[in-house]
């Protein structure tokens, strides 16, 4: 069972803006950055948002993130049938001192 | 090119012993932390634990602490990770990853290998 919890999947048309949440506790996101992976089918994970809502050079802008107490969410504006993939949030957990991620988000691009 | 390439996908039963690398070209391997990251089946990623490859700094999660081995050789650019027996449940695909910056609070992690794909099975 993930320290950060997310849920199993989400979907949406092409176009259409969608969110997925990440909630967690004052051990991990309440104190400490939030980042985002994406990982498409088959492939390694990919860096999508660091530091709460900072995109990597080369994501693209419709991608977003924030963080509030101890949630995050990730929007995608503009769905895009290659957004199709499952996307973890992570943070630092002081507790355990470690990295925690979320169980991961199937988004489906309907 | 700036890259992480882990060696080939592994076939072991249980009880042998198994070590697989991560090798790093395009960047000086030893000042960035390299993590392992675990993918089950079906499942999201687990944070095994990091090394730093200048001075062997390793660190692990509480979950993996005396599980795995996790070691790095600056002088070939490769970081390891070790299992003296393996268990069937140890069946995964396992990443390599490397830390941004310095902290390990601050930075995500922005480069990652291709995955090695370990099963374990009698």
């Amino acid at each position: 069972q993930s320290v950060l919890t997310q849920p199993p999947s989400a979907s949406g048309t092409p176009g259409q803006r969608v969110t997925i949440s990440c909630s967690g506790s004052s051990s991990n996101i309440g104190s400490n950055y939030v980042y985002w992976y994406q990982q498409l089918p088959g492939t390694a994970p990919k860096l999508l948002i660091y530091r709460n809502n900072q995109r990597p050079s080369g994501v693209p802008d419709r991608f977003s993130a924030s963080k509030s107490g101890t949630s995050a969410s990730l929007a995608i504006s503009g769905l895009r049938s290659e957004d199709e993939a499952d996307y973890s949030c992570a943070a630092w957990d002081d507790s355990l001192s470690g990295l925690i991620f979320g169980g991961g988000t199937k988004l489906t691009v309907l | 090119e700036v890259q992480l390439v882990q060696s080939g996908a592994e076939v072991k039963k249980p009880g042998e012993s198994l070590k697989i690398s991560c090798k790093a070209s395009g960047y000086s391997f030893s000042n960035y932390w390299i993590a392992w990251v675990r993918q089950m089946p079906g499942k999201g990623l687990e944070w095994m634990g990091i090394i730093y490859p200048g001075d062997s700094d390793t660190r692990y999660s509480p979950s993996f602490q005396g599980q795995v081995t996790i070691s790095a050789d600056k002088s070939i650019n490769t970081a390891y990770l070790q299992w003296s027996s393996l268990k069937a449940s140890h069946s995964a695909m396992y990443y390599c990853a490397r830390l941004s910056g310095v902290s390990f609070r601050g930075y995500g992690y922005d480069l990652w290998g291709q995955g090695t794909l370990v099963t374990v099975s009698s």
